[in-house]
């Protein structure tokens, strides 16, 4: 089964609006990542939060962590047109052997219209 | 700097051959990790290697598909007579020590007939 789920699996909005896309885990994280993937292309890292932060920003995007819930959300504000892609969130469960052994759920298709 | 390198970025196989995917890291990068994305799914883990030596290869199917990253060249994938369900996009990401993100490819697209 997988270790996270996002949802929803598909969000359409209008240039300007802002984006949210939320993802479940099962057990205890390392940290947690989210990645974006345009279509068919490779994956491009944006945000790593670690278990013990609850909050990061960079630019336009913005993640929170909730351990006691096991969620985390990326919200992506004033989204433009160039945002279309998928994005993923993907963890790494402690005593990963300290490796990078990213478990990643089924993703957010993101559309947004001009 | 150049990114993380796959090819070929497409492949076509019939039922039976073999494919070889190859992966060439980040300069600087001695983990590499290859990922199967089906369609309209995430990744998942297949196999972590560093130089000469496979870490962990806990999603590698038990059968046909084996990976290596010799001392010098690029990591290959290696999976023998494919079958239609092994039509994926094969993706490598590469990291340096010690730190938390990958840095992936374009991925390898394997179609088997």
């Amino acid at each position: 089964s997988q270790q996270g789920e996002e949802d929803p699996q598909a969000l359409s909005i209008q240039e300007g609006e802002n984006a949210t896309m939320n993802c479940s885990y099962k057990t205890s994280i390392n940290n947690l990542q989210w990645y974006r993937q345009n279509s068919g292309r490779g994956l491009v890292h944006l945000i790593l939060i670690r278990s013990n932060e609850r909050e990061k920003h960079s630019g336009r995007l913005r993640v929170t962590l909730d351990t006691s819930k096991k969620s985390s959300s990326l919200l992506i504000t004033a989204s433009r047109a160039a945002d279309t892609a998928s994005y993923f969130c993907a963890t790494v469960l402690p005593f990963s052997g300290g490796y990078n052994k990213l478990i990643f759920g089924a993703g957010t298709r993101l559309a947004v219209h001009p | 700097n150049a990114g993380v390198m796959q090819n070929p970025r497409h492949l076509v196989r019939r039922r039976g051959q073999e494919a070889r995917l190859r992966c060439s890291p980040m300069k600087g990068h001695s983990h590499v990790y290859w990922y199967r994305q089906l369609p309209e799914e995430g990744l998942k883990f297949m196999v972590y290697l560093q130089k000469e030596n496979i870490i962990d290869e806990s999603g590698m199917p038990k059968e046909r598909f084996s990976a290596e990253f010799p001392k010098e060249g690029p990591s290959i994938l290696r999976i023998q007579q494919v079958v239609r369900g092994d039509s994926a996009a094969y993706f490598c990401a590469s990291s340096p020590p010690y730190t938390g993100e990958l840095f992936f490819g374009e991925g390898s697209r394997l179609t088997v007939l």
